[in-house]
């Protein structure tokens, strides 16, 4: 199983601040045929479902602010939501769907100062 | 408007079953890939089962903690997808939902299982 890992676990930071928070995978996400990642973010307010923000490691889904920005390749991914507004409080996930079974981080809890 | 409506949570013993319900709407249910997915308690979330379409002769994957327990399964017919869940354990203990795809654009709002005696 492809195992992701979070970091870090929470953060603290003040509105309009820049955040970056770190998803790494235990295999490459990367298929060599079409040279796409397979790693997806979520966001998950108090009290939601989550909401897809980003497929394909850097595609932001239609409506999601720019702020919010995927990057990375391979095994190595970063979440970074440019200038952090109050109502970005949120666990955010990233996900494997490079295999089943398709894997969770164990999330990054933002909270704003 | 992509709906999905997650039915037939609520409280059970452990060694009791659950059948798990999702309607579905406002997309092409029949060449849809179909998951079930829970979000336990500590806010971890699990993939558990995905069932692919008929052109992939209904391929059906599972995590391997729920294999032999947890029974995913589709009616095309009714734009549904089900989860029979047997032998249930505390750990069971979830939000369920079901999800489109292999990234999750849509989701429900779940429907809660609680394992308890």
């Amino acid at each position: 199983d492809i195992v992701m890992t979070q970091t870090p676990s929470s953060q603290a930071v003040s509105a309009g601040e820049k955040v970056t928070m770190s998803c790494k995978s235990s295999q490459s996400l990367l298929y060599s045929e079409n040279k796409k990642n397979y790693l997806a973010w979520y966001q998950q307010k108090p009290g939601q479902s989550p909401k897809l923000l980003i497929s394909w490691a850097s595609t932001r889904e239609s409506g999601v602010p720019d702020r919010f920005i995927g990057s990375g390749s391979g095994t190595d991914f970063t979440l970074t939501i440019s200038s952090v507004q109050a109502e970005d409080l949120a666990v955010y996930y990233c996900e494997q769907y490079y295999d089943t079974p398709l894997t969770f981080g164990s999330g990054t809890k933002l909270e704003i100062k | 408007e992509v709906q999905l409506v997650e039915t037939g949570g609520g409280l059970v013993q452990p060694g009791n079953s659950l059948k798990l319900s999702c309607a579905t709407s406002g997309f092409t249910f029949s060449t849809a890939w179909m998951n079930w997915i829970r979000q336990t308690p500590g806010k971890r979330l699990e993939w558990l089962a995905q069932i692919e379409d008929k052109s992939n002769n209904y391929f059906i994957s599972y995590l391997e903690s729920v294999k032999g327990r947890f029974t995913i399964s589709r009616d095309d017919s009714k734009s549904s997808v089900y989860l029979q869940m047997n032998n249930l354990k505390e750990e069971d203990t979830a939000i369920y939902y079901c999800t489109i795809g292999d990234w999750f654009a849509y989701w429900g709002q779940g429907t809660l299982v609680t394992v308890s005696s």
